[in-house]
């Protein structure tokens, strides 16, 4: 099965503060999809990598696939209040329609 | 923004009950989930539907569960006799490609949290 290891499992950064999240894989990775989770609420899609060295970003938020495609990291920069929130890897294993997702890395912004 | 909506938000339920978990997807999404996560665990798949049949279940979606898409817009997740270890936090999601294609992320919605006592 696809294994997938978040570090680190939370964090309490300082508001503006940069911050890395990391997502592991034990085996190559086809798909890799972020998302974050507001605390008892549904997972919101932030961004899909595929491609060894990928690289996304949106608004604050940079996503990366390294390229042997086992790793993928996910920045913030300038931290918000807003960003607090479970953040969840989820890899897709290219031989069926379904994602497993990581344990999560739960932040916390501190004003 | 379209949305996925489900119902109900809360169910509370005694042990060897039926129960019925709704989902309406995004209208124009042809691909359908359910995932589960009990507190303080991880997402967990649970079954992906394609073309009214089920293209994908876990372990975890025994002959105690059921899918469903009685009509064009539901999508329902039925739990038959329930028990104490089937609490959790039920998430429906929708996608309009299958996984790995451009518009293949998953949408979720907000979920359905079923206690059982």
């Amino acid at each position: 099965s696809q294994e997938l290891e978040q570090s680190p499992q939370s964090l309490i950064v300082q508001e503006g503060k940069n911050l890395t999240i990391n997502c592991t894989s034990s085996k190559t990775l086809y798909g890799l999809y972020w998302y974050k989770q507001k605390y008892g609420e549904g997972l919101i899609f932030l961004m899909m990598l595929q491609k060894g060295g990928e690289e996304k970003s949106h608004e604050k938020i940079t996503a990366k696939l390294d390229e042997k495609k086992q790793q993928s990291s996910l920045h913030i920069t300038a931290s918000q209040p807003s960003h607090a929130g479970i953040y969840l890897c989820g890899a897709d294993k290219n031989a069926g329609n379904m994602l497993t997702f990581g344990g999560g890395t739960r932040l916390m912004v501190k004003p | 923004e379209p949305e996925v909506t489900q119902t109900p938000s809360h169910q509370v339920t005694q042990m060897g009950q039926e129960v019925i978990l709704r989902c309406v997807p995004i209208s124009n999404h042809l691909y359908f989930y359910w995932y589960r996560q009990i507190l303080g665990q991880k997402v967990e798949f649970l079954v992906s539907f394609y073309n009214n049949e089920i293209s994908e279940k876990s372990e975890i979606f025994d002959d105690q569960f059921s899918v469903e898409r009685p009509d064009g817009s539901n999508f329902t997740l039925k739990i038959r006799s329930t028990k104490l270890e089937d609490s959790a936090m039920y998430f429906c999601a929708s996608s309009e490609a299958p996984l790995g294609l451009a518009t293949g992320e998953l949408f979720f919605g907000e979920g359905s949290r079923l206690t059982v006592l």
